[in-house]
């Protein structure tokens, strides 16, 4: 079964700086998605940005982006120009790319929880 | 476009009791996932269905079982509450954005179990 870990249970940055989440997993596939998901105080839960494995660019999406290690299992967050509004558990979630059962759920950590500074 | 929707908001039980949670999709989607967020934790995948045949289920008891209706939308049914079921339950949408399946969340159900 792979698991997902966040080893940051809290962190905090100032407004306009930059932070790093981390995440680490454990597989035994080749073939697999990472995603990274903002759940605000609102409880709802939104999609950050996404990595297929099968990548070796990082993903970016505006003001994030990711460091993805494959090897060593190792897929960061980083936050650009941090905002109040980036305030929010941000998630780490592992889909294998292999269908049949067990392979369309994500496999979530346990979540970091960012402060922002003004 | 409407987001995914769920129903009701917040719901109060007690124990023993049974419970229903409703999820609409995202217009197109025809994949629906239920998780369970206990607070402080990450999402618990419980179901997922595909064009209204089961295609996951996580390690959760025969007490919850869900179905999708033709129209997409969903129910989760729990029965026999315990205390322990006390949690926010999310629903996702997906379909197959550019060949990743990408699941889209509502705002969640919060349960609470006396």
């Amino acid at each position: 079964a792979q698991t997902v870990t966040q080893s940051q249970p809290e962190m905090s940055v100032q407004e306009a700086e930059t932070v790093t989440l981390s995440c680490t997993y454990d597989t035994s596939e080749s073939d697999y998605y990472l995603f990274w998901y903002k759940q605000p105080p609102s409880r709802q839960m939104i999609l950050v940005i996404r990595q297929e494995a099968y990548k070796q660019q990082n993903a970016t999406e505006n003001r994030f982006s990711v460091n993805f290690q494959k090897a060593a299992k190792s897929f960061s967050l980083k936050i650009s120009d941090s905002q109040l509004g980036d305030a929010a558990m941000y998630f780490c979630a592992y889909r294998s790319a292999y269908s049949g059962a067990g392979s369309y759920q994500l496999t979530f950590g346990k979540g970091t929880k960012l402060s922002v500074i003004p | 476009d409407a987001g995914v929707t769920q129903s009701p908001t917040h719901l109060i039980k007690t124990r023993g009791q049974h419970v229903t949670l409703r999820c609409s999709p995202i217009s197109g989607h025809k994949s629906v996932s239920w998780y369970q967020q206990v607070l402080g934790q990450g999402p618990q995948f419980i179901f997922q269905y595909y064009e209204k045949e089961e295609r996951g289920r996580g390690n959760f008891p025969d007490r919850f079982s869900a179905r999708q209706f033709p129209n997409y939308s969903s129910e989760l049914n729990v029965n026999a509450l315990l205390l322990g079921d006390s949690a926010l339950y999310l629903c996702a949408s997906s379909f197959n954005d550019q060949g990743v399946e990408t699941q889209y969340f509502g705002p969640g159900t919060r349960l609470l179990v006396l």
